[in-house]
């Protein structure tokens, strides 16, 4: 079953506004994790946030994570056309290290130049 | 560097037919990789996990004898589709996790394998 679920399922956004996206897990976690996938293509590794973090920034990206309501956002600042593509985040089912992730459903997000 | 390949990107084939799909670390190694299955428009879903020398390990649901997986080396892991039908077809996408990289659990995903069953 399902870990992740995210919301929206899509978001169109003009260049330039910011996108968020949430996620909600259900079981205790080591760490949660942001993939993009662009249409037909493989996942790229965006961030990971530690269960003992709240807050992590990369580049336009930040990403929150509250333990307490199961729950994980990803922020991108001043979107771009390229951002396109779809964003998923993954849990570690058992929380521990084997490493057996379990994606939420997606958001589809379009940035219109 | 963690680049994982897979090939074939895209492959058609017959109903009854049997495919193979590799993935492979190119530049680490990896005792672990693992089997996703991505249908239209939907997320990714676990069909196995495999360790280097011994048997992968199913997802509830999955049929071992239907997906072959075989993980002779560190860099090199294959699924094969045996008597493939046309609801087999879709996205297949493999990642890898390095064997120096225990913290963070973090895998490399490959571009993944388009099937199409006729």
């Amino acid at each position: 079953s399902q870990q992740g679920e995210e919301d929206p399922q899509a978001l169109s956004i003009q260049e330039g506004e910011n996108a968020t996206m949430n996620c909600s897990y259900k079981t205790s976690i080591n760490n949660l994790q942001w993939y993009r996938q662009n249409s037909g293509r493989g996942l790229v590794h965006l961030i990971l946030i530690r269960s003992n973090e709240r807050e992590k920034h990369s580049g336009r990206l930040r990403v929150t994570l509250d333990t307490s309501k199961k729950s994980s956002s990803l922020l991108i600042t001043a979107s771009r056309a390229a951002d396109t593509a779809s964003y998923f985040c993954a849990t570690d089912r058992y929380g521990g290290s084997q490493g057996n992730l379990i994606f939420g459903k997606g958001t589809k997000l379009s940035v219109k130049p | 560097g963690a680049v994982v390949s897979q090939h074939p990107s895209r492959v058609i084939c017959k109903s009854g037919t049997s495919v193979k799909i590799e993935c492979r670390s190119l530049d680490f190694q990896a005792t672990t990789m693992f089997w996703y299955r991505q249908f239209p428009k939907q997320s990714l879903m676990l069909m196995a996990t495999s360790n280097e020398g011994s048997k992968a390990t199913y997802e509830q649901g999955v049929e071992k004898d239907k997906f072959l997986i075989n993980h002779a080396s560190l860099t090199l892991s294959t699924l094969t589709v045996t008597s493939a039908h046309p609801e087999d077809s879709s996205f297949y996408i493999c990642s890898a996790r390095a064997v120096a990289r225990v913290l963070g659990n973090e895998q490399f995903f490959g571009p993944g394998t388009r099937l199409t069953v006729l």
